[in-house]
Protein backbone atom coordinates (compact mmCIF):
# COMPACT_ATOMS: atom_id res chain seq x y z
CA UNK A 1 0.00 0.00 0.00
CA UNK A 2 1.77 3.13 -1.65
CA UNK A 3 -0.87 5.79 -0.42
CA UNK A 4 -0.42 8.68 -2.38
CA UNK A 5 2.50 8.84 -5.13
CA UNK A 6 3.81 12.25 -6.74
CA UNK A 7 6.16 11.97 -9.57
CA UNK A 8 8.35 13.84 -9.93
CA UNK A 9 10.01 14.83 -6.56
CA UNK A 10 11.92 17.60 -8.52
CA UNK A 11 11.61 19.52 -12.04
CA UNK A 12 13.13 22.50 -13.59
CA UNK A 13 10.82 23.88 -16.55
CA UNK A 14 11.79 26.88 -18.81
CA UNK A 15 9.35 29.51 -18.96
CA UNK A 16 6.55 28.69 -21.74
CA UNK A 17 7.45 25.13 -21.43
CA UNK A 18 4.30 22.75 -20.86
CA UNK A 19 4.40 19.23 -18.63
CA UNK A 20 2.05 17.36 -16.02
CA UNK A 21 2.66 16.89 -12.82
CA UNK A 22 1.77 13.13 -11.55
CA UNK A 23 -0.19 11.80 -8.86
CA UNK A 24 -1.25 8.27 -8.20
CA UNK A 25 -3.66 6.57 -5.12
CA UNK A 26 -3.79 3.15 -4.19
CA UNK A 27 -6.46 3.90 -1.07
CA UNK A 28 -9.42 3.69 -3.97
CA UNK A 29 -10.16 7.28 -2.42
CA UNK A 30 -13.21 9.03 -4.21
CA UNK A 31 -11.69 12.68 -3.35
CA UNK A 32 -8.25 14.01 -4.58
CA UNK A 33 -7.09 17.63 -4.90
CA UNK A 34 -4.04 19.62 -5.46
CA UNK A 35 -2.27 21.84 -3.88
CA UNK A 36 0.73 24.55 -4.13
CA UNK A 37 2.36 25.73 -1.20
CA UNK A 38 4.67 28.87 -0.92
CA UNK A 39 6.49 30.68 1.78
CA UNK A 40 4.22 32.80 3.83
CA UNK A 41 1.09 31.54 1.63
CA UNK A 42 0.48 28.10 3.59
CA UNK A 43 -1.54 25.24 0.93
CA UNK A 44 -3.50 26.72 -1.31
CA UNK A 45 -5.91 25.07 -3.37
CA UNK A 46 -5.74 24.20 -7.52
CA UNK A 47 -8.15 22.04 -8.11
CA UNK A 48 -9.75 18.89 -6.84
CA UNK A 49 -11.95 16.38 -7.68
CA UNK A 50 -15.01 14.34 -6.12
CA UNK A 51 -14.99 11.27 -8.32
CA UNK A 52 -13.64 10.27 -11.69
CA UNK A 53 -14.89 12.23 -14.47
CA UNK A 54 -15.59 15.29 -12.16
CA UNK A 55 -13.45 17.96 -11.42
CA UNK A 56 -13.85 21.19 -9.65
CA UNK A 57 -11.87 24.41 -9.69
CA UNK A 58 -10.15 25.89 -6.10
CA UNK A 59 -8.67 29.56 -4.98
CA UNK A 60 -6.15 29.29 -7.37
CA UNK A 61 -6.54 27.40 -11.11
CA UNK A 62 -5.17 29.65 -13.70
CA UNK A 63 -2.61 28.36 -15.81
CA UNK A 64 -3.46 24.80 -14.48
CA UNK A 65 -5.55 21.95 -16.16
CA UNK A 66 -6.95 18.68 -14.47
CA UNK A 67 -8.96 15.55 -15.63
CA UNK A 68 -10.10 12.24 -13.59
CA UNK A 69 -10.48 9.99 -15.86
CA UNK A 70 -9.69 7.06 -13.63
CA UNK A 71 -10.39 6.72 -9.35
CA UNK A 72 -6.70 6.12 -8.96
CA UNK A 73 -5.24 9.00 -11.07
CA UNK A 74 -5.45 12.65 -10.74
CA UNK A 75 -2.70 14.67 -13.11
CA UNK A 76 -2.06 18.64 -12.93
CA UNK A 77 -1.02 19.74 -16.29
CA UNK A 78 0.76 23.19 -16.67
CA UNK A 79 0.45 24.63 -20.11
CA UNK A 80 2.64 27.48 -19.82
CA UNK A 81 4.55 27.64 -17.47
CA UNK A 82 5.69 30.66 -15.51
CA UNK A 83 8.16 31.95 -12.98
CA UNK A 84 4.89 32.35 -10.82
CA UNK A 85 4.18 28.85 -10.84
CA UNK A 86 7.10 27.85 -8.95
CA UNK A 87 6.19 26.48 -6.09
CA UNK A 88 5.77 23.03 -4.06
CA UNK A 89 3.24 20.91 -5.18
CA UNK A 90 1.35 18.40 -2.89
CA UNK A 91 -1.80 15.79 -4.10
CA UNK A 92 -4.25 14.91 -1.53
CA UNK A 93 -6.76 12.18 -1.49
CA UNK A 94 -9.44 10.96 0.94
CA UNK A 95 -12.14 8.51 1.11
CA UNK A 96 -14.97 10.93 0.66
CA UNK A 97 -16.16 14.79 0.46
CA UNK A 98 -17.21 13.85 4.31
CA UNK A 99 -15.51 14.75 7.52
CA UNK A 100 -12.67 12.31 6.41
CA UNK A 101 -8.83 13.17 6.73
CA UNK A 102 -6.70 13.84 3.91
CA UNK A 103 -3.27 11.70 2.88
CA UNK A 104 -0.69 13.82 1.32
CA UNK A 105 2.13 13.05 -1.41
CA UNK A 106 5.33 13.79 -0.80
CA UNK A 107 5.26 16.58 -3.17
CA UNK A 108 7.02 18.02 -6.49
CA UNK A 109 9.45 20.69 -6.40
CA UNK A 110 8.94 23.07 -9.54
CA UNK A 111 11.18 26.03 -10.81
CA UNK A 112 9.92 27.63 -13.24
CA UNK A 113 13.19 29.84 -15.54
CA UNK B 1 -16.11 31.73 2.86
CA UNK B 2 -13.84 29.54 5.03
CA UNK B 3 -10.97 30.98 6.89
CA UNK B 4 -7.89 29.64 8.94
CA UNK B 5 -5.74 31.65 11.08
CA UNK B 6 -3.34 30.11 13.12
CA UNK B 7 -0.83 31.37 15.71
CA UNK B 8 2.38 32.22 16.44
CA UNK B 9 3.54 31.98 13.55
CA UNK B 10 6.46 30.59 14.86
CA UNK B 11 7.58 29.31 18.10
CA UNK B 12 10.95 28.69 20.27
CA UNK B 13 10.81 26.39 23.35
CA UNK B 14 13.18 24.55 25.25
CA UNK B 15 13.07 21.16 25.24
CA UNK B 16 10.74 20.23 28.27
CA UNK B 17 8.86 23.58 27.77
CA UNK B 18 5.15 22.91 27.25
CA UNK B 19 2.90 25.36 25.40
CA UNK B 20 0.20 25.70 23.43
CA UNK B 21 -0.80 26.50 19.46
CA UNK B 22 -3.54 28.32 18.67
CA UNK B 23 -5.79 28.40 15.42
CA UNK B 24 -9.11 30.32 14.75
CA UNK B 25 -11.64 29.16 12.22
CA UNK B 26 -14.99 30.45 10.50
CA UNK B 27 -16.98 28.30 8.18
CA UNK B 28 -20.19 27.54 7.41
CA UNK B 29 -20.94 24.33 9.07
CA UNK B 30 -18.39 22.62 10.27
CA UNK B 31 -18.04 18.80 9.54
CA UNK B 32 -14.13 18.34 10.62
CA UNK B 33 -10.90 20.46 12.02
CA UNK B 34 -7.76 18.68 11.36
CA UNK B 35 -4.30 19.13 12.91
CA UNK B 36 -1.24 17.85 10.47
CA UNK B 37 2.65 17.96 10.82
CA UNK B 38 4.39 18.81 8.25
CA UNK B 39 8.49 17.73 8.31
CA UNK B 40 10.68 20.31 6.14
CA UNK B 41 10.86 18.77 2.35
CA UNK B 42 7.92 16.22 3.17
CA UNK B 43 3.82 16.34 2.79
CA UNK B 44 1.93 16.80 5.93
CA UNK B 45 1.08 14.14 7.53
CA UNK B 46 -2.40 13.51 9.54
CA UNK B 47 -2.45 13.98 13.16
CA UNK B 48 -5.77 14.15 14.36
CA UNK B 49 -9.25 15.04 13.76
CA UNK B 50 -12.31 16.77 16.12
CA UNK B 51 -15.81 17.37 14.96
CA UNK B 52 -17.67 18.81 17.62
CA UNK B 53 -16.69 21.70 20.10
CA UNK B 54 -15.74 20.19 23.53
CA UNK B 55 -13.96 17.05 21.77
CA UNK B 56 -10.55 15.91 22.85
CA UNK B 57 -7.83 14.32 20.94
CA UNK B 58 -4.72 13.02 21.98
CA UNK B 59 -1.02 11.63 21.14
CA UNK B 60 1.97 11.01 22.88
CA UNK B 61 2.94 14.73 23.59
CA UNK B 62 0.05 16.39 21.39
CA UNK B 63 -3.36 16.80 22.94
CA UNK B 64 -5.74 18.77 20.98
CA UNK B 65 -8.97 20.56 21.88
CA UNK B 66 -12.17 22.78 20.08
CA UNK B 67 -14.61 24.85 20.66
CA UNK B 68 -16.71 26.81 18.49
CA UNK B 69 -14.23 28.86 17.44
CA UNK B 70 -10.72 27.93 17.85
CA UNK B 71 -8.56 24.85 18.56
CA UNK B 72 -6.02 24.42 20.27
CA UNK B 73 -3.11 22.20 20.20
CA UNK B 74 -0.79 21.34 23.32
CA UNK B 75 2.65 20.15 23.66
CA UNK B 76 3.49 18.92 26.73
CA UNK B 77 6.91 18.84 27.47
CA UNK B 78 8.33 18.49 24.19
CA UNK B 79 11.18 17.08 22.42
CA UNK B 80 13.72 18.13 19.80
CA UNK B 81 11.61 15.70 17.50
CA UNK B 82 8.99 17.38 17.98
CA UNK B 83 10.25 20.11 15.97
CA UNK B 84 8.17 21.01 12.68
CA UNK B 85 5.76 22.99 11.22
CA UNK B 86 1.71 22.05 12.34
CA UNK B 87 -1.03 22.88 9.90
CA UNK B 88 -4.58 23.50 11.20
CA UNK B 89 -7.58 22.79 8.35
CA UNK B 90 -11.27 22.78 8.62
CA UNK B 91 -13.47 21.35 6.26
CA UNK B 92 -16.98 23.12 5.57
CA UNK B 93 -20.65 21.79 4.45
CA UNK B 94 -20.59 20.27 0.38
CA UNK B 95 -17.75 19.01 -1.32
CA UNK B 96 -15.87 22.15 0.00
CA UNK B 97 -12.25 21.09 0.32
CA UNK B 98 -9.69 21.32 3.11
CA UNK B 99 -9.03 24.95 3.80
CA UNK B 100 -5.24 25.39 5.56
CA UNK B 101 -4.03 28.20 7.83
CA UNK B 102 -0.44 29.15 6.96
CA UNK B 103 1.12 26.85 9.85
CA UNK B 104 2.80 27.30 13.25
CA UNK B 105 6.85 26.36 12.89
CA UNK B 106 7.68 24.89 16.17
CA UNK B 107 11.48 24.88 17.07
CA UNK B 108 12.45 22.63 20.32
CA UNK B 109 16.27 23.09 21.66
CA UNK B 110 17.86 20.60 23.78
Amino acid sequence: NAGVTQTPKFQVLKTGQSMTLQCAQDMNHEYMSWYRQDPGMGLRLIHYSVGAGITDQGEVPNGYNVSRSTTEDFPLRLLSAAPSQTSVYFCASSYSVGATEAFFGQGTRLTVV
Amino acid sequence: EDQVTQSPEALRLQEGESSSLNCSYTVSGLRGLFWYRQDPGKGPEFLFTLYSAGEEKEKERLKATLTKKESFLHITAPKPEDSATYLCAVRGSGNTPLVFGKGTRLSVIA
